[in-house]
């Protein structure tokens, strides 16, 4: 069974731009999370998606958002990047809210010039 | 001051080294806690998983939590040169949904 893949893997913009995440979990799998990992903070949970709606937000501001599409893909997307947003954006699926397991992605590497 | 408290390291040994690695965490509100362990350029991948207080042995891991004192650890034995990575502990209120990470330790085991 193929694990989660994430697209693109590596992503270079600049101040002000937006950009736009792609997950797609393991086959079977309906909740799917996103979490930034950054040298200074560590992994932090973004927000939570199952069955294309939003269950559970963390502690982000509006420029970070996302959405569920009826497959269980997965996008997020940022506007108005700022250089702090530079960070690895991991998605994790599970399959369902109540799994014990969270399975990650590769993650994406996103950086802010 | 973070939820979940554990030692950046990094922490070098020799191979065959019994290692422990550490979080303390203030929600006593925490049911479930895990272990990740992340290679350079990876997604983390889940190592153990231990519902409330005790322990669990898996191999040559083992995961112990103590709630009493809100701590937890995991033990490696024998460790070999392919457990260098990155160990995050994480928890969580409920089965499943946000994770809430340690800052990891970085671990690398000498041949």
């Amino acid at each position: 069974k193929a694990g989660v893949t994430q697209t693109p893997r590596y992503l270079i913009k600049t101040r002000g731009q937006q950009v736009t995440l792609s997950c797609s979990p393991i086959s079977g799998h309906r909740s799917v999370s996103w979490y930034q990992q950054t040298p200074g903070q560590g992994l932090q949970f973004l927000f939570e998606y199952f069955s294309e709606t939003q269950r559970n937000k963390g502690n982000f501001p509006g420029r970070f958002s996302g959405r569920q599409f009826s497959n269980s893909r997965s996008e997020m997307n940022v506007s108005t990047l700022e250089l702090g947003d530079s960070a690895l954006y991991l998605c994790a699926s599970s399959l369902n809210l109540a799994a014990d397991t969270q399975y990650f992605g590769p993650g994406t590497r996103l950086t802010v010039l | 001051q973070k939820e979940v408290e554990q030692d950046p390291g990094p922490l070098s040994v020799p191979e065959g080294a019994i290692v422990s690695l550490n979080c303390t965490y203030s929600n006593s509100a925490f049911q479930y806690f895990m272990w990740y362990r992340q290679y350079s350029r990876k997604g983390p991948e889940l190592l153990m998983y231990t519902y409330s207080s005790g322990n669990k042995e898996d191999g040559r891991f083992t995961a112990q939590v103590d709630k009493s004192s809100k701590y937890i650890s995991l033990f490696i034995r024998d460790s070999q040169p392919s457990d260098s990575a990155t160990y995050l502990c994480a928890m969580t209120f409920n089965q499943g949904g946000k994770l809430i990470f340690g800052q990891g330790t970085e671990l690398s085991v000498k041949p």
